[in-house]
C-alpha cells in the first residue's frame, strides 16, 4: 500500500534561518506531488505542485521553493524564513499521471514557528 | 481560478442532532468535488468525493453529499452525529482531467456536545 512520509513533525526556526522540510511517498510511482500551507482561519493553500522528478509549479509567489529531486521525493526550502512563514505545512500526492481525475492524500503534516 | 466557499466556520451541535455544512464554489469549468475531514491530532482524510455520476454520493461514517450543479453547491451532510464527529471540515474542489492540486474552502470546525 501507499504511505506518504512528512518529517519534522514540529519545528521552530529563528527568522533569517534556511528551512528544509522533506516528503516522500512510498509504493508507487510517478505522482503527482503537492505542498500546501494551512493557517488559522484561512483553509489550506497550495504552495507548489509536481507532476515529475524536476517540475515545479508555483501557485503563490512568496519566501518559499520547492524542489523535487526524486521521483517520490519533494522539497520545501527557504533561504531566509520571515515570521509570515509560521503555519502547518502538509505534504500531498495524487496517484495518477496529468489528465486523470484524482483525490489526494495527505502525510501528518509540519507544525513551523518561526520566532 | 477556482475558489471554495464554506458558510460556517464554527458549528456547535447536540449528538443525534442532524448536520448540513455548506459548500459553495465558483469555477467557470467541470469540476471534482471533494469533502475532507482532519480529526483532533490526525492527518487528513477523504470523507467522500464527487467526479460524475449519481450526485448524491455516500462517504465513510455516514456521510453523505450531494452535488447540485445548478447551485454551484455540494453541501455536506449527516442525519445523526455522533461525538466522534468532532474535527475539522474541508470542502475542496478541483478542475476535471487536472493536476494542478486542490483549492479549499477555509473549514468548518464542528463541536459535538455529548
Amino acid at each position: 500500500s501507499q504511505t506518504i512520509h512528512q518529517w519534522p513533525a514540529t519545528l521552530v526556526q529563528p527568522v533569517g534561518s534556511p528551512l528544509s522540510l522533506e516528503c516522500t511517498v512510498e509504493g508507487t510511482s510517478n505522482p503527482n506531488l503537492y505542498w500546501y500551507r494551512q493557517a488559522a482561519g484561512r483553509g489550506l493553500q497550495l504552495l507548489f505542485y509536481s507532476v515529475g522528478i524536476g517540475q515545479i509549479s508555483s501557485e503563490v509567489p512568496q519566501n518559499l521553493s520547492a524542489s523535487r529531486p526524486q521521483d517520490r521525493q519533494f522539497i520545501l526550502s527557504s533561504k531566509k524564513l520571515l515570521l509570515s512563514d509560521s503555519g502547518f505545512y502538509l505534504c500531498a500526492w495524487s496517484p495518477y499521471p496529468q489528465g486523470r481525475n484524482t483525490e489526494a492524500f495527505f502525510g501528518q503534516g509540519t507544525r513551523l514557528t518561526v520566532v | 481560478a477556482q475558489s471554495v466557499s464554506q458558510h460556517n466556520h464554527h458549528v456547535i451541535l447536540s449528538e443525534a442532532a442532524s448536520l448540513e455544512l455548506g459548500c459553495n464554489y465558483s469555477y467557470g469549468g467541470t469540476v471534482n468535488l471533494f469533502w475532507y475531514v482532519q480529526y483532533p491530532g490526525q492527518h487528513l482524510q477523504l470523507l467522500l468525493k464527487y467526479f460524475s455520476g449519481d450526485p448524491l454520493v455516500k462517504g465513510i461514517k455516514g456521510f453523505e453529499a450531494e452535488f447540485i450543479k445548478s447551485k454551484f453547491s455540494f453541501n455536506l451532510r449527516k442525519p445523526s452525529v455522533q461525538w466522534s464527529d468532532t474535527a475539522e471540515y474541508f470542502c475542496a474542489v478541483n478542475a476535471r482531467g487536472g493536476a494542478d492540486g486542490l483549492t479549499f474552502g477555509k473549514g468548518t470546525h464542528l463541536i459535538i456536545q455529548p
